[in-house]
């Protein structure tokens, strides 16, 4: 697979904890953002998102949290299994027309 | 239904050489976008085409040309490779819809230049 994450920060959970990563954006203007989940090889798939008017959103075993006041984002997945593991991506939408930027990236490994 | 198609999936290119990498999709998107992925720097906007017709500049288009040929087909083209552009190429689309930001990921060139 590609030498993607290579330097990414690491995050290591044992399986069936809870996993919180984290993500600071840059754009105060920004009104969408969204989780994204890279397994070696492949694309970026879509985990969860939530708008600027929220603060919260839940999904299945995956919530996110969004603090607008210090521009930061999480993202909780609770009971965390062997598949999970994987690189995880924010992205927020801003500055124009559905441009997506991405942050630079999390690894979640998980440990039986 | 396939979703977003790249091609290739794998290339070597030589300093110096063209090539151009193509991109499809059958979601009857109106947007498309092309990304690079280097180790450590998630994954940085080229270019997108917002709609049929019109195309603009990301965050880092430098060295690449793109061209919306139709709704479908959205390329990428590289007039003379450098090994900086030695990355992992992915193409998107979503809907325009501002209630719906849905983003659909192909599976990804993986580019060598030598």
């Amino acid at each position: 697979g590609e030498s993607v994450g290579l330097h990414l920060p690491t995050l290591s959970v044992q399986e069936g904890d809870n996993s919180i990563i984290n993500c600071a954006y840059s754009n105060s203007a920004s009104d969408y953002f969204i989780w994204y989940k890279q397994e070696s090889g492949k694309g970026p798939q879509f985990i969860i998102d939530i708008r600027s008017n929220m603060d919260k959103r839940q999904g299945q075993r995956v919530t996110v949290l969004l603090n607008k006041t210090v521009k930061h984002l999480s993202l909780q997945i609770a009971a965390t299994q062997p598949g999970d593991s994987a690189v995880y991506f924010c992205a927020e939408v801003w500055g124009g027309y559905n441009k997506l930027i991405f942050g630079a990236g999390t690894r979640l490994a998980v440990h039986p | 239904n396939a979703g977003v198609t790249q091609t290739p999936k794998f290339q070597v290119l030589k300093t110096g050489q063209s090539m151009t990498l193509q991109c499809a999709q059958d979601m009857n998107h109106n947007s498309m976008y092309w990304y690079r992925q280097d180790p450590g720097m998630g994954l940085r906007l080229i270019y997108y085409s917002a709609s049929e017709g019109t195309t603009d500049k990301g965050e880092v288009p430098n060295g690449y040309n793109v061209s919306r040929l139709n709704k479908r087909e959205f390329s990428l083209r590289l007039e003379s490779a450098a090994p900086s552009q030695t990355s992992v190429y992915f193409c998107a689309s979503s809907e325009t819809n501002p209630t719906n930001y849905g983003y659909t990921f192909g599976s990804g060139t993986r580019l060598t230049v030598v």
